[in-house]
């Protein structure tokens, strides 16, 4: 049972760039989120999605990120006109639908770098 | 507003010794608490959990964690540390207000386990 996917792994882009990073959930899971860690610093939740829907994006920045997670494929994290504070790593978890598990399950995260 | 509180940022304990990593909270409600581990470069791995029941949870890789609802903690122990525990830990708590279900991290304690 493949674990949560994230891809690039490291992300190299110049001030003023988009970036877009995808992350592919555990097999069965239907809600994924996404946090963001800044260097030396605790995990900041950012975005929480269902097929479809964004639940709750009371962490996302105002301007420049959007979120989505579409009915087919994986959910995107798209960040416009890139600065150097966005520079961070971006975790990706998932959960199932049912169950009362709550735990969360992560991607080895992506490391966007910005120049 | 749900939140955690891990007091040290490093512990230092050696090989073999019994090892605690504390975590305090304060939320509205009953608790829904988790451990995480991190390791250099990696995503976060799901320890243990706290939902209901008994106040001594077990987890993975014989870690286990104590509930204590009087003084609202959660520590994470481990009878035998091991060098190969040295890593990163985050302490987190699920906010389910509303719709949403995300979770709120600690700030993280280092591990450290020398030989």
């Amino acid at each position: 049972n493949a674990g949560v996917m994230q891809n690039p792994r490291h992300l190299v882009r110049r001030r003023g760039q988009e970036a877009r990073l995808r992350c592919s959930p555990m097999k069965g899971h239907s809600h994924v989120y996404w946090y963001r860690q800044l260097p030396e610093e605790g995990l900041k939740f950012m975005v929480y999605l269902q097929k479809e829907n964004i639940i709750d994006e009371s962490g996302m920045p105002k301007e420049r990120f959007s979120a989505e997670f579409p009915k087919e494929g994986p959910s995107i994290l798209r960040i416009q006109q890139v600065v150097r504070g966005d520079s961070a790593a971006y975790f990706c978890a998932s959960s199932p639908l049912t169950g009362g598990s709550y735990e969360q399950y992560f991607g080895p995260g992506t490391r966007l770098t910005v120049t | 507003a749900q939140s955690v509180a891990q007091p040290e940022d490093q512990v230092n304990v050696a090989e073999g010794n019994p090892l605690t990593v504390k975590c305090t909270y304060s939320v509205s409600g009953n608790p829904y608490l988790f451990w995480y581990v991190q390791y250099p470069n990696r995503g976060l791995q799901f320890l243990l959990k706290y939902i209901t029941g008994d106040n001594l949870v077990k987890g993975s890789y014989g870690f286990e964690a104590e509930f204590n609802k009087s003084q609202t903690s959660f520590h994470l122990k481990k009878p035998s540390a091991l060098v190969s525990d040295s890593a990163l830990y985050f302490c987190a708590v699920r906010d389910g207000g509303g719709a949403t279900n995300k979770l709120i991290f600690g700030t993280g304690t280092l591990l450290a386990v020398q030989p």
